[in-house]
């Protein structure tokens, strides 16, 4: 699986629009972009995934540059609920026939302030 | 809630005991996913099982062992238990083999003394 670089910690005030950039220059053809969220002590939540462009839903936004080297999770008007680690994965999502290891990297926490 | 269910919650234990770890996937979903997360590691994937036979492996140590049940319920054994197993221990589960889109469960907090 492609590796990924994405910022160890970001910061944020309530309201506000947060983007967290993922580095993944090594991205294969077949590889799907997938982002996860984990709360304090609990599972990782899927969040969204996408392949190119833009992908909507109504957590977040995903912007994948032409390239697909980068990627980057919007999180629209966050809250204080939004604290947390985001995971940026990428691989195969070809049910089908791929292995369904998931290899997180240490994510990026984010702290959304009052 | 995910879907996915995991006994016990707290885990104490002393160095070189054994403990099982209970799994229970989503309604219909076949794969059942093992991870482990501390502190100094992050997650880190375990193995994995699908319709009852084991899929992948990753950094699943030999005192570890596996397995899916006919009603796919899945449970992690681990023995001879040192300290640095101390982590929280997840399960996932995904409708299908493969696929980035998996369901976790709560967790099992495993203390080992």
């Amino acid at each position: 699986l492609a590796k990924t670089t994405q910022p160890i910690s970001m910061d944020s005030y309530e309201g506000q629009e947060v983007n967290i950039t993922c580095s993944h220059n090594n991205i294969a053809t077949n590889d799907y972009i997938t982002w996860y969220q984990q709360f304090p002590s609990q599972g990782p939540r899927f969040i969204i995934q996408g392949y190119k462009t833009k992908v909507t839903n109504e957590v977040a936004s995903l912007f994948i540059p032409a390239d697909r080297k980068s990627s980057t999770l919007s999180l629209p008007r966050v809250s204080l609920s939004d604290t947390a680690v985001y995971y940026c994965l990428v691989g195969e999502a070809d049910r089908g026939s791929t292995l369904g290891r998931l290899y997180f990297g240490r994510g990026t926490q984010l702290t959304v302030w009052p | 809630d995910s879907g996915v269910t995991q006994t016990p919650k707290h885990l104490i234990t002393a160095t070189g005991q054994r403990v099982t770890l209970r799994c229970s996937p989503r309604s219909g979903d076949l794969s059942v996913y093992w991870y482990q997360q501390s502190l100094d590691q992050g997650l880190q994937f375990l193995i994995q099982y699908y319709n009852g036979e084991e899929r992948a492996k990753g950094n699943i140590l030999e005192r570890f062992s596996a397995q899916q049940f006919p009603d796919l319920h899945s449970e992690l054994n681990l023995s001879s238990l040192e300290l640095g197993d101390s982590a929280l221990y997840f399960c996932a589960s995904s409708p299908l083999a493969g696929g980035n889109e998996q369901f976790f469960g709560p967790g099992t907090r495993l203390t080992v003394l």
